[in-house]
């Protein structure tokens, strides 16, 4: 069965760091995106891509990056991190044509910055 | 600009009883579609309904219905007779048909009490 996986589940990490969450579909879907859900914000979109070396900022990209090198990953970069990144990071797909926004979500990744 | 506004940001009620969500939007476009999504305790989230701009048909499953008004720009859940497993916290989204980018409300929490 397709499915959407990410990487690590949970991660502890320091301030100043680099860390990058993995996100791998099967689906074949053109779409990915990644949201990060804290609370009293819901889910606030970082970055998405549509397609293979496709990139755009959502509305809380500052200190995140992400690469579309290929139509299965999508994986979220956070170049330092700071303590104000630390969330559950939800990676999701979508095809336009099929579903036109109907996301299929991975499992979350929770990400603590110490 | 798009928007989801979710009121409600937690309700308690008694097994058994009715629930209405409530869920309000704002969008420019005439193209666009409303999400409902449930996430567990257990993190994951889970898909229940999509719903075009141009079908305002209420719609029942089971126990779930969705009241789509466009004069009031709303789109309301309602759950009879819940049950404890309903216990979730509930996101309404919404997305246009130009860009498939889901942008989400800060949820609410609902709480079943046995």
């Amino acid at each position: 069965d397709a499915e959407i996986t990410q990487s690590p589940r949970h991660k502890i990490t320091e301030t100043g760091r680099q860390v990058t969450l993995a996100c791998h579909q099967t689906w074949n879907h053109n779409n990915m995106f990644w949201y990060r859900q804290d609370l009293g914000h819901g889910l606030r979109l970082i970055h998405y891509s549509y397609g293979v070396q496709d990139t755009n900022k959502g509305e809380v990209s500052d200190g995140y990056s992400v690469s579309r090198s290929n139509t299965e990953d999508l994986p979220l970069t956070l170049e330092s991190a700071a303590s104000s990144q630390t969330s559950v990071y939800f990676c999701a797909s979508s095809e336009l044509a099929e579903n036109t926004g109907e996301l299929f979500f991975g499992e979350g990744s929770r990400l603590t910055v110490l | 600009a798009q928007k989801v506004t979710q009121a409600q940001t937690e309700i308690s009620v008694v097994e058994k009883e009715d629930v209405t969500l409530d869920c309000v939007y704002e969008t420019r476009d005439t193209t666009y579609y409303l999400f409902w999504y449930k996430q567990p305790p257990s993190g994951e989230l889970v898909f229940l309904i999509r719903r075009n701009s141009f079908d305002e048909q209420n719609e029942i499953s089971g126990r779930y219905s969705w009241n789509f008004q466009k004069s009031t720009s709303s789109f309301n859940f309602t759950i009879t007779a819940s049950q404890v497993v309903d216990s979730a916290v509930y996101f309404c989204a919404l997305t246009m048909n130009r860009d498939d980018k889901i942008i989400f409300g800060k949820g609410t929490r609902l709480h079943i009490l046995p």
